[in-house]
């Protein structure tokens, strides 16, 4: 099955620094989701991002498909950052739609 | 709308014990799933449906089974619990429109001792 690996595995910023997140895929893929999981767990979407740049306030991501890569940018960071970020690749099959995810990055934003 | 909501939140089981995780979305997606986390790691698929009376495989199905009798509902179930079966439950939704964008209930801590 297709592969995915997000880098790093654990970052430690001091809030107000910028940071950037990887994810690569082993693998054409349909598109690709980014998530936050807060400390409580909760799941929230961030980007749905096949291709092309998107901006959400401090965070904004960056697909490059052809080149099998996504990046997470995170611009002055907050302690409410903190938390796992997921990458997750779609694929499209005759049985429906898969995701597929990266094991996540570790973030800790320190005051 | 309430979106992906999922019963319980927490339980912990003894090990041969069986029991049923409810999951309900009111957007009317065709499309629901059911994922594990484990500690430290990423989700993995359990089981997928893509409308009522259709259901699949993910990657990690054993131990499981679903149904899904209705739109709104995917009912995931376990029977004879085993502590590899300690983890994170998600519940996700999506339609299949242009975009297949997933939406996750708040998920179920399950314990098996």
């Amino acid at each position: 099955g297709i592969q995915v690996e997000q880098s790093p595995p654990d970052l430690i910023l001091q809030e107000g620094a910028n940071s950037t997140l990887r994810c690569n895929f082993s693998d054409s893929v349909n598109n690709l989701q980014w998530f936050h999981q807060n400390p409580w767990g909760q799941l929230i979407n961030l980007f749905y991002i096949p291709s092309g740049t998107k901006q959400n306030g401090r965070l904004s991501a960056t697909t490059v498909a052809t080149e099998r890569y996504s990046l997470l940018y995170i611009s002055s960071s907050q302690t409410t950052d903190s938390g796992v970020y997921f990458c997750a690749v779609e694929r499209w099959e005759t049985s429906g739609s898969r995701l597929t995810f990266g094991e996540g990055t570790q973030l800790t934003v320190n005051p | 709308n309430a979106g992906v909501t999922q019963t319980p939140k927490f339980r912990i089981l003894k090990i041969g014990q069986s029991m049923t995780l409810q999951c309900t979305q009111d957007m009317n997606h065709n499309y629901m799933y059911w994922y594990r986390q484990d500690p430290g790691m990423g989700l993995k698929l359990i089981y997928y449906s893509v409308g009522a009376g259709i259901t699949d495989k993910g990657e990690v199905p054993n131990g499981y089974n679903v149904s899904r009798s209705t739109t709104e509902d995917f009912p995931l179930r376990l029977e004879l619990a085993a502590p590899s079966q300690t983890s994170v439950y998600f519940c996700a939704s999506t339609v299949a429109t242009a975009s297949y964008e997933q939406y996750f209930g708040p998920g179920t801590r399950l314990t098996v001792t």
